[in-house]
């Protein structure tokens, strides 16, 4: 059990918008930065948004992301079907873990 | 350019001890703020962190792990080792470290490969 929650998954068809939630409490999404992973099949997490918005050089525009109180968003717009992937919210929590979300799975239909 | 890669047995038994390396390049780690972690994904699951430690050797542990997981690091030779002890089955998973450039983002901007660990008799 994950102590942020995540959709298990999401779909569009290609060239729509998707969002996908991560919901946790004041304890960690309330009170820190979250960031927002994607995991391709059988490679490693890559770095999508950091300190809720913020992309790292390389990273399309196509993909944003906001925080409201204890929940964040991650937003897809033109999708692709090389965005088909495994997508992870996390974040510090007050007991000083790193704390991820369960997962979502995008399916681009 | 900044990688990361890591390195161990690709089996282990239950009951003993495993010791992961992680071996970075393109950054130091006595640079202020930055942070070396590692997190673990068993197999067609969610990622899970594990430890992390700073720039200043401050170092932090996965409360549900950290009875069973030591982190160090080696600052010249780039290097961050992971030891967690009393290996079980249920610990097979894809190890991972990855480097955090600001303890407080707690992002990790770069990530290893993975080394897959599998725990059986």
């Amino acid at each position: 059990q994950s102590v942020l929650t995540q959709p298990p998954s999401v779909s569009a068809a290609p060239g729509q918008k998707v969002t996908i939630s991560c919901s946790g409490s004041s304890s960690n999404i309330g009170n820190n930065y979250v960031s927002w992973y994607q995991q391709l099949p059988g490679t490693a997490p890559k770095l999508l948004i950091y300190d809720n918005n913020k992309r790292p050089s390389g990273i399309p525009d196509r993909f944003s992301g906001s925080k409201s109180g204890t929940s964040a968003t991650l937003g897809i717009t033109g999708l692709q079907t090389g965005d088909e992937a495994d997508y992870y919210c996390g974040t510090w929590d007050s007991s000083l873990d790193v704390v991820f979300g369960g997962g979502t799975k995008l399916t681009v239909l | 350019q900044v990688t990361l890669r890591e390195s161990g047995p690709a089996l282990v038994k239950p009951t003993q001890t495993l010791t992961l390396t992680c071996t970075f390049s393109g950054f130091s780690l006595s640079t202020s703020g930055m942070c070396v972690s590692w997190i673990r994904q068993p197999p067609g699951k969610a990622l899970e962190w594990l430890a992390l430690i700073d720039w200043d050797d401050d170092k932090y542990y996965s409360t549900s792990l950290k009875t069973r997981l030591t982190i160090s690091k080696d600052t010249s030779k780039n290097q961050v080792v992971l030891t967690m002890t009393n290996m079980d089955p249920v610990d097979t998973a894809t190890y991972y470290c990855a480097r955090i450039p600001f303890l407080q983002s707690g992002a990790f901007d770069i990530w290893g490969q993975g080394t897959m660990v599998t725990v059986s008799s």
